[in-house]
Formats: structure tokens, sequence, C-alpha cells
């Protein structure tokens, strides 16, 4: 069974530029998670998809951090613009109703 | 709302020593919990879980007891190897808007010297 799938597994970016990053979550997960784990610190939600829709996106700067998961599949996280401060690795999850979270491997994402 | 606290690191032992890595949360429901475990350059991976009070969940000699009397879940192994080194994350899920949300705890990085 494949995994949670993300790319680009790294990125730099001049600050205010746009970034955009991948995930394929594993099939038949209904639940999607991105996180932002900034350097020696747990991870922290950013945004929870429960198939299409997005119900829980309270911790995601609206301002300049937009997601989508068309078809309640694959999902997409933008930056617009990048700024210093954002600078991270950004972490996809997914998992099957009530159960444990599985990992992709990241986008570490450097902003200059 | 839900949280997890862990214990600060580092936490340095020798090879063979006993380890142990507190956690405490607290929750409004009745959470899962779990901890995952980060190799360096690696991604996170789930090393145990216990879905309700009183379960242990095992794993690669590591252990950990829902305990709900005392909102805990120390995770403990018996003799730790140098290839134990890594951050060691305690986590919980819970019913949350539409689904179930998973919140982590900062991390413990263990360092095991040989």
């Amino acid at each position: 069974e494949a995994g949670v799938v993300q790319s680009p597994r790294y990125k730099i970016i001049e600050k205010k530029q746009p970034v955009a990053f991948w995930c394929n979550p594993i099939s038949g997960h209904n639940t999607l998670y991105w996180y932002l784990q900034n350097l020696g610190q747990g991870p922290e939600l950013l945004i929870r998809y429960e198939n299409e829709e997005a119900v829980d996106d309270s911790q995601l700067p609206k301002d300049r951090f937009s997601a989508e998961r068309l078809k309640g599949v694959d999902s997409t996280l933008k930056i617009q613009p990048a700024e210093l401060g954002d600078s991270a690795v950004y972490l996809c999850a997914s998992s099957s109703t009530g159960n444990e979270a599985f990992f992709g491997q990241g986008t570490r994402l450097t902003v200059v | 709302g839900n949280s997890v606290t862990q214990m600060e690191g580092p936490v340095t032992l020798s090879e063979e020593a006993f380890l142990t890595i507190n956690c405490t949360y607290t929750a409004t429901g009745y959470p899962s919990l779990f901890w995952y475990v980060q190799y360096p350059g690696e991604g996170l991976q789930l090393l145990l879980k216990a879905t309700k009070a009183d379960d242990k969940g095992s794993n690669k000699g590591f252990e950990a007891t829902y305990r709900k009397e005392t909102t805990s879940f120390h995770l403990e192994k018996g003799s730790v190897q140098v290839s134990d080194s890594a951050v060691y994350f305690c986590a919980l899920s819970d019913w949350s808007t539409g689904g179930f949300k998973t919140i982590f705890g900062a991390g413990t990085r263990l360092f095991v010297k040989a």
C-alpha cells in the first residue's frame, strides 16, 4: 500500500513569491490534514478536511494561505506571498475515521 | 480546547538505560492517544496507540498505558538502544467538527549514547 505522498521535498523561494505544495493521501482515507512543523517543535494543525470539506481551518492564516481538496482526494496548500517566517516543514497526513494519522515525508520550505 | 503536554528534552541516556517520557493531556471527550517517532531525516511514524482508558499500547519494546484518572500516557522502555535516538511526540485524537482531530505535543528529543 502506498503511503502519503508529498511534493516537492524541498523548496527554496524568495520572499513575496508564491509557492504550492501537493499531497496525495492514502487511498480511502477521508480525513486529510496539513500541519506546519517549525524546527524543534511539534506539528501544528493548519487545516483539516473531511472528504472535500474543510471542517477546521481556524489556524490557517487566510490572508496568505489557501488550500483545496478537489474531489476529496489530492490536496494543494498555497502560500502567496511567502514571508521569511514561513520557512518550516509542511506536513500532510491522512487517516480513516477515528484512527491514527499517517504522514508524508513533508516539504521543507526555505524563504530567502 | 484539547492540549498535549510532554516533558522537555533533550533526554540523554546511556545504552540499556530505562526510559520514561512523560505526557499529559486535556480533552473534553474520550480521545485516542498516540506516540509518534521521528528519526533523523525521516517523517513521523506511529510508534504505538491506545484507544480507551487502561489500554496499553506497545511496539518495539516501548509501552504506554492510557491513564484516565491522571490524564497521562507516559512512554517507557526498559532498555534503550542507540538506534532509539529520535524525537518522540505524544498526540491525541478526539471528535471535533465534522470528524476526528489530531493534535501533538512539542516533542522530546532522545539521545542514546553507546
